[in-house]
């Protein structure tokens, strides 16, 4: 099984400020097969990225994503305060996927 | 509207079984793939089970492998997660989620159901 391990845990940061995370794999990941999503308290998940950089329909040009290797990256370029909220990274592995632990962005 | 509703969370004790239903509408079911994840409280996400577009491929965590079974109706736009030998550590709200057509990533998501397994 793929373990994507996420971090920092908490990313402390105010607004306007700009937010980098990370999801870093186990084992080899196709960058087609890489999602990132945002859950905000109470909410369902909401898809960010999809296959490691392209936006999801309706999400703002200010997140984005990238891969090198087995890392992947996300970056918030200018945090607003709607962005403020836990990021988790997913992965599609044969007929598995896996999460990973989440990164909570916070409001410094 | 396009949407997924889940149903059929309720309290049931270690070794029971329960059946969650999701509903889907404004979409056309059966071209896209779904899964279930779910969440224990204050925890992350868990992909919990997959099924491709007709129902004949499925996959599953190693935490519910033999004891979940994901199911689906084309006809009625309905998916269903049959769960078995129920345990406390399979607490947790469930989300059924939809596939994006030709992309990997899960672009809808339903407002989730609560199971609590406890005695």
């Amino acid at each position: 099984e793929i373990v994507l391990t996420q971090s920092p845990g908490t990313l402390s940061l105010s607004p306007g400020e700009r937010a980098t995370l990370s999801c870093r794999a186990s084992q080899s990941v196709s960058s087609t097969s890489l999602a990132w999503y945002q859950q905000k308290p109470g909410q369902a998940p909401r898809l960010l990225i999809y296959g490691a950089s392209s936006r999801a329909t309706g999400i703002p040009a200010r997140f984005s994503g990238s891969a090198s290797g087995t890392e992947f990256t996300l970056t918030v370029s200018k945090l607003e305060p709607e962005d403020f909220a836990v990021y988790y990274c997913q992965q599609y592995g044969s007929s598995r996927r896996t999460f990973g632990q989440g990164t909570k962005v916070e409001i410094k | 509207e396009v949407q997924l509703v889940e149903s059929g969370g309720r309290v049931v004790r270690p070794g029971g079984s329960l059946r969650l239903s999701c509903a889907a509408s404004g979409f056309t079911f059966r071209h896209h793939g779904m899964s279930w994840v779910r969440q224990a409280p204050g925890k992350g996400l868990e992909w919990v089970s997959g099924i491709n577009w007709n129902g004949d491929n499925t996959g599953y965590a190693d935490s519910v492998k033999g004891r979940f079974t994901m199911s689906r109706d084309n006809a009625t736009n309905s998916l269903y997660l049959q769960m078995n030998s129920l345990r406390v550590e399979d607490t947790a709200l469930y989300y059924c989620a939809r596939e994006m057509f030709d992309h990997y990533g899960m672009d809808l998501w339903g407002q989730g159901t609560t199971v609590t397994v406890s005695s």
